[in-house]
């Protein structure tokens, strides 16, 4: 069956320290998303990825970066943990169309010392 | 500026009917989608609607007026499996998701 992973699902890190979370999808979507979900706050979109090698900055993308390689990696990479990125992230993919469903990853809660 | 309201927790008894409401203020408007999603898990996507009515897929059902930027997610024969927090997004002109914070739902025997 496709699905979608994300690694680590749990990570402790020291503030100034680059971290990368992972995200792998089987679905061959062309479409993938990272957002950042906060208590009190909807689900925030950080980058997204309509294909290989193209990436494009959500809303609260400051801080953060992705590359796009093959259709079934998004990492997620943290240039200088701060606190302010302690957050359970998910990852999600879709097909082209805009209206399709997204499917998530399982998340990981990050928490940054 | 894009706005998505809805209640921040409800409570209903099992074997009820709960209407979960969602106001939107978008840029443009391509679509209503409903997710739930339980504690410590992710979203997973139950409806999305583009035209007015309502749309009704077993024990749920969820409704769009465009004209009044108006969605409403109703749970029938709750069950206490249905606990868990619903997302209403609406998918702006851009075609991005704009999020609600979600509406806990609490099931009570």
């Amino acid at each position: 069956d496709a699905e979608i992973t994300q690694s680590p699902r749990h990570k402790i890190t020291e503030t100034g320290r680059q971290v990368t979370l992972a995200c792998h999808q089987t679905w061959n979507h062309n479409n993938m998303f990272w957002y950042r979900q906060d208590l009190g706050h909807g689900l925030r979109l950080i980058h997204y990825s309509y294909g290989v090698q193209d990436t494009n900055k959500g809303e609260v993308s400051d801080g953060y970066s992705v590359s796009r390689s093959n259709t079934e990696d998004l990492p997620l990479t943290l240039e200088s943990a701060a606190s302010s990125q302690t957050s359970v992230y998910f990852c999600a993919s879709s097909a082209s169309e805009s209206y399709n469903e997204q499917f998530f990853g399982p998340g990981t809660r990050l928490t940054v010392l | 500026g894009q706005n998505i309201d809805q209640p921040t927790e409800m409570t209903a008894t099992e074997g009820a009917i709960v209407q979960i409401n969602c106001t939107y203020q978008t840029s443009g408007f391509n679509g209503l989608f409903w997710y739930q999603q339980h504690a410590g898990e992710a979203p997973t996507f139950l409806s999305y609607n583009v035209l007015d009515g309502l749309e009704e897929k077993g024990r749920f059902s969820s409704f769009l007026s465009r004209s009044k930027g108006y969605s409403y997610l109703l749970l029938k024969e709750l069950q206490m499996k249905d606990s868990a927090s619903y997302l209403c997004a609406a998918l702006d002109s851009n075609y991005q998701l704009i999020w609600g914070a979600g509406t806990k739902l609490i099931i009570k025997p």
